[in-house]
């Protein structure tokens, strides 16, 4: 149980392009979702988090407009980069916590996306 | 405010003894503690959590921490280490029960030498 899994796990796109990366929680419903940014041999940061329905809330220094997070259910959640530039290349990772079951009080990880910005 | 300290970047052991990754924390409220290990090319996956209950945490493959409050540390420990243990490892700290961001250490990286 507590299963995420992401979408694509990694991606190569041209500079100036959007870039969207799905993740679903499998077997519960994630009533919370976060988005994490991981740099090579770095530890991961927070970029968001959002609550199905409502809107995202973006730690300081990440930009809401470039980085467009959607939770429209209680399963997905996208971020979608848009006009994506070389240095927006890294990795993505999502994380999802519910209210009931071993979602409760813990966030399961997806595997992660790894994006590459040419 | 939340921090968290992972006092080893490295820590290498030998194959059969002891791990010991040490963690401290600073939060200004009762803090949930959590460790994730992170394989290479894999997902992060949670190998114990703390969150007010017993001070002695039991977690997955034989790894287990303790809550030190007066110290304001979470140490991860393993009686015996093993190849497969060799991985990145993440203290983290959260203020509320899973329904906050997670503030994560730098993360130390366990060698295990054969």
């Amino acid at each position: 149980g507590a299963v995420v899994s992401q979408h694509p796990s990694w991606v190569i796109c041209k500079s100036g392009t959007s870039v969207k990366i799905e993740c679903r929680s499998l077997d519960f419903q994630a009533t919370t979702m976060f988005w994490y940014r991981q740099f090579p041999k770095q530890s991961l940061m927070l970029m968001a988090t959002s609550n199905e329905g409502s809107k995202a809330t973006y730690e300081q220094g990440v930009e809401k407009d470039k980085f467009l997070i959607n939770h429209a259910s209680l399963t997905l959640s996208t971020l979608t980069v848009t006009s994506a530039h070389p240095e927006d290349s890294s990795f993505y990772i999502c994380s999802a916590s519910g209210t009931s079951g071993r979602a409760r009080e813990t966030q399961y990880f997806g595997p992660g996306t790894r994006l590459l910005v040419l | 405010a939340q921090s968290v300290t992972q006092l080893d970047s490295h820590v290498s052991v030998s194959e059969g003894t002891p791990v010991l990754l040490r963690c401290n924390y600073s939060s200004s409220y009762s803090p949930s503690l959590f460790w994730y290990v992170q394989h290479p090319n894999k997902g992060l996956q949670l190998l114990l959590k703390y969150t007010s209950a017993a001070t002695l945490v039991k977690g997955i493959n034989g790894f287990e921490a303790e809550f030190k409050k007066s110290e304001t540390s979470f140490h991860l420990t393993k009686p015996s280490a093993h190849m497969s243990d060799a991985a990145e490892y993440f203290c983290v700290v959260s203020k509320l029960k899973g329904a906050d961001g997670l503030t994560f250490g730098k993360g130390t990286h366990l060698i295990i030498q054969p």
